[in-house]
């Protein structure tokens, strides 16, 4: 079975930390995404990885970053955190096959920013 | 605008019927569109996938349907069970094949 983990279930932190978050899959994926999920809006894309020290913006990628050094690893970083941050974060990893991009997620990280 | 839309009101049936749930989209010609199940605080997990080319999947007591001309999915739940109710989300893939992008998921309740 895929297994895709997430450091932390829950997170505090107060306005302007710097905040990581980390993600790991066991499944040699190649792909890796971060997401976050907010009420009537679903999932949105923050960045997702092709590779190892490959990065490409998704669709909300203002106030983030991320790091990829190991192919298992996709940290998600908010430099300078703020209120509006606050959501799930979901992380997935996939293989891509040409034909189907099924999309294993970890049980998320639930971040407030005070 | 390119949009995916699912029924953003809960859809509340009773155990034993059929629950059937919607995913609309505009703008995409997607190759394939994904069913992923989600329950409270937890990650999505995926359920089925339908091709731009199949007109139906199955499994078990799950159909998938899929009609590129209405660009519009429909998943259904035959015999639903009180453990079927979730959150269902529907998702399409764009941008290359390697990203998908998810609806807003439509909350399923199946009541005793």
């Amino acid at each position: 079975d895929v297994k895709v983990t997430q450091s932390s279930r829950y997170l505090v932190k107060r306005t302007g930390e710097k905040v990581f978050l980390e993600c790991v899959q066991d499944m040699d994926h190649e792909n890796m995404f971060w997401y976050r999920q907010d009420p009537g809006l679903g999932l949105r894309l923050i960045y997702f990885s092709y590779d190892v020290k490959m990065k490409e913006k998704g669709d909300i990628p203002e106030g983030y970053s991320v790091s990829r050094e190991k192919k298992e690893r996709f940290s998600l970083i908010l430099e300078s955190a703020s209120t509006n941050q606050t959501s799930m974060y979901l992380c997935a990893s996939s293989n891509p096959s040409g034909l189907t991009d099924t999309q294993y997620f970890g049980p998320g990280t639930r971040l407030t920013v005070l | 605008s390119q949009k995916i839309e699912q029924n953003s009101e809960a859809l509340n049936i009773q155990e034993g019927k059929t629950a059937t749930l919607t995913c609309n989209y505009t703008n995409y010609s997607p190759a394939y569109l994904q069913w992923y199940r989600q329950d409270p605080g937890r990650g999505p997990v995926f359920l089925l996938l339908i091709r731009e080319n199949e007109k139906e999947k199955r499994k078990e007591r799950l159909k998938v349907t899929f009609d590129t001309t209405l660009k519009q999915s429909l998943f259904h739940i035959t015999a639903s069970q009180p453990a079927d109710s979730a959150t269902y989300l529907c998702a399409l893939a764009t941008g290359g094949g390697n990203k998908l992008t998810f609806g807003t998921g439509t909350q399923l309740k199946v009541e005793l």
